[in-house]
């Protein structure tokens, strides 16, 4: 997995409840990203990173904060988390965004539950 | 709208034996096409790019082919193994950081 991990890689939690998902990585790559992926549907994008402090929203950012303090690691969090962010989660990370440059690698995942 | 349509959802062959998966695109502008595969509980994993000026990529076992006129591409699998069993993921990079996934094809090989 690219030198990517993420924790937790399983994760129960009640509805309401703040959750923070962290990406580390350890290649040094400039871009970072999160996905989430649900049956029946591609991975979604929520937000993804340029560089340190350098953050953007993507498709389904509703719901979702993101904060990148130093390059190797990426959190992102449920402000409060409700049934419908129950998913698959998936960081990301390219080391340039040249057309024909940026590749993705993928991390193991983490999977959230929300009751 | 900026689509991703992956065919079909699922296919079941026999090890052995060759199979193709389709992706048709209507994502505009256009700067690359992956796919992707996916293994059960891991990341997916990148297997071949294709700019607008390539229509073949080979990777092993592996051939992508893209008609950026019809906006079609193409994933044919040669000679299949118990191991290609995993979701094949079509990803159409478009303008900026637009990036849009296919639902996937889930591909079964048996002994």
């Amino acid at each position: 997995d690219a030198g990517i991990t993420q924790s937790p890689r399983h994760k129960v939690t009640e509805t309401g409840t703040p959750v923070t998902l962290r990406c580390h990585q350890t290649e040094n790559h400039r871009y970072m990203y999160w996905y989430r992926q649900d049956p029946g549907h591609g991975l979604r994008l929520i937000h993804y990173s340029y560089g340190v402090k350098d953050t953007d929203k993507g498709e389904v950012s509703d719901g979702y904060s993101v904060s990148r303090s130093k390059t190797e690691d990426f959190l992102l969090t449920l402000e409060s988390a409700t049934s419908s962010q129950t998913s698959v989660y998936f960081c990301a990370i390219s080391e340039a965004w040249d057309r024909t440059t940026d590749t993705q690698y993928f991390g193991p995942g983490t999977r959230l539950t929300v009751l | 709208k900026n689509q991703v349509e992956q065919s079909p959802q699922s296919l079941i062959i026999l090890e052995g034996k060759n199979c193709t998966l389709q992706c048709n695109y209507t994502v505009s502008p256009f700067s690359n096409l992956r796919w992707y595969k996916q293994d059960t509980g891991r990341g997916p994993v990148s297997l071949t790019i294709m700019t607008f000026s390539e229509n073949t990529k080979s990777n092993g076992r592996y051939t992508a082919t893209l008609d950026a006129d019809t906006k079609q591409s193409s994933l044919h699998i040669t000679a299949s193994q118990l191991s290609d069993s995993a979701s094949y993921i079509c990803v159409v990079r478009g303008g900026g950081f637009k990036t849009i996934f296919g639902a996937g094809t889930r591909l079964f090989v048996k002994a």
